[in-house]
């Protein structure tokens, strides 16, 4: 149980273009969902907190205007990188709540040329 | 603000060798703490996790960790590895309010023939 699943995997994308990636729980509710990001090599890092129903908290650093996150329901947070330039490039990773637990995507590599 | 620390950036072991990976937290309170291990280009996947009760928790894949609170320290151990425990690990603290984690920089395990 407790499956978290991202669309897309891998996507190409040109500069200025937006991109939506979308974190769905597949077996369980979560009102609580996470977004982070992840540079080669590095650890992750926290972008943002998506709550079902309610706006999005940023952390500190995140431009909000940028990185769209969209919670519509239980079970689906997307986001959405607006006006995508070349140093957004990176491995994005989702996790949803279940109780204490995080259970993570699998990710979804974002490049732009 | 909670913060975590792993001193090996990198490990070499043989397989069938025991391994230990070194994690050290910074909380006010009583941590939620947690290992998770990550495959190149995948998603993370939950090893074990410490809340409250036995210092001494079992995982999965014949992990374990122990919780020292005198120590600020969550170090985990396997005793033979396997050369499928090829992979990044990383520890990562939560609070109990609001589940958010932060993660260390994480460990690259390599094992060999």
């Amino acid at each position: 149980g407790a499956v978290v699943s991202q669309h897309p995997s891998w996507v190409i994308c040109k500069s200025g273009t937006s991109v939506k990636i979308e974190c769905r729980s597949l077996d369980f509710q979560a009102t609580t969902m996470f977004w982070y990001r992840q540079f080669p090599k590095q650890s992750l890092m926290l972008m943002a907190t998506s709550n079902e129903g309610s706006k999005a908290t940023y952390e500190q650093g995140v431009e909000k205007d940028k990185f769209l996150i969209n919670h519509a329901s239980l079970t689906l947070s997307t986001l959405t990188v607006t006006s995508a330039h070349p140093e957004d490039s990176s491995f994005y990773i989702c996790s949803a709540n279940s109780g204490a637990f995080q259970y993570f995507g699998p990710g979804t590599r974002l490049t732009v040329t | 603000a909670q913060s975590v620390t792993q001193p090996d950036i990198h490990i070499t072991v043989s397989e069938g060798a025991s391994l230990e990976l070194r994690c050290n937290y910074s909380y006010g309170a009583t941590p939620y703490l947690f290992w998770y291990v990550q495959s190149p280009g995948q998603g993370l996947q939950l090893l074990l996790k410490y809340f409250s009760g036995d210092t001494l928790v079992q995982g999965i894949k014949g992990f374990e960790a122990e919780f020292k609170r005198s120590q600020s320290s969550f170090n985990l151990r396997k005793p033979s590895v396997h050369w499928s425990d090829a992979a990044e690990y990383f520890c990562a603290v939560g609070a109990k309010n609001d589940y958010k984690l932060s993660f260390g920089a994480g460990t690259t395990v390599t094992v060999r023939a």
